[in-house]
């Protein structure tokens, strides 16, 4: 079957840094995705992981490991407006939708 | 217009009427896709649609849920006889085409069945 696992709920402090984790088991892959959603807004493209490793875009970075099944959502320096749900997606196969997580909510505090 | 549109935002139904969600893509994406999001919860699928193939309707939670996509473009989910159950946040989402290509998600829209 496919499956996508991620952490229900985080807490952070304001100005830390936060990993998100996401495993994933599915009958084939082609990418990952990480999405950020606010309460009640749609959710927003943040990265698309394909090969093995760390891709950085500015105070966010994603991470990869194929072989693991596993991938990992890093935020610096923490500001309140990152609170929000991280949803972890995978593409099994080229032509296929998307096997999305249940989200993980995080919760900045000061 | 610069991104994907839904309408209604929100809509309030009785138990056993019928509605219909809409859904205008970005402009040249072939590829739609519509989701089902409850409360605090993930995103559920409900229909795929690429270009001139066949639906993946694979999602769709009962026969009472149908899709539509006229002219490759614009898409209409009809729900019938709404049931409570049915209360959740519709969302649609496009892509340049199937593959590899980010979806960039509308508003939704807002259901609930009274």
């Amino acid at each position: 079957g496919q499956n996508i696992d991620q952490p229900t709920e985080m807490t952070a402090t304001e100005g830390a840094i936060v990993q998100i984790n996401c495993t994933y088991q599915t009958s084939g892959f082609n990418g990952l995705f990480w999405y950020q959603q606010h309460a009640g807004e749609a959710p927003t493209f943040l990265s698309y992981n394909v090969l093995d490793g760390l891709e950085e875009k500015g105070r966010f970075s994603s991470f990869l490991s194929r072989s693991k099944g596993y991938s990992y959502l890093l935020l610096k320096e923490l500001q309140m407006k990152d609170s929000a749900s991280y949803l972890c997606a995978v593409r099994p196969y080229s032509n296929y939708q998307l096997i999305w997580g249940a989200g993980t909510k995080l919760i900045i505090k000061p | 217009g610069a991104g994907v549109s839904q309408s209604p935002s929100n809509k309030v139904t009785e138990k056993g009427k019928d509605v219909e969600l809409r859904c205008d893509p970005i402009s040249g994406h072939t590829a739609l896709y519509w989701y089902r999001q409850s409360l605090g919860q993930g995103l559920e699928f409900l229909i795929y649609f690429q270009g001139n193939s066949a639906p993946d309707k694979s999602g769709l939670p009962s026969d009472r849920f149908s899709a539509e996509r006229t002219g490759g473009s614009v898409s209409t989910l009809t729900i019938q006889r709404t049931q409570q159950e049915d209360s959740a946040v519709y969302l649609c989402a496009s892509s340049a085409r199937e593959g590899v290509e980010t979806q960039y998600f509308g508003p939704g829209t807002r259901l609930l069945v009274l």
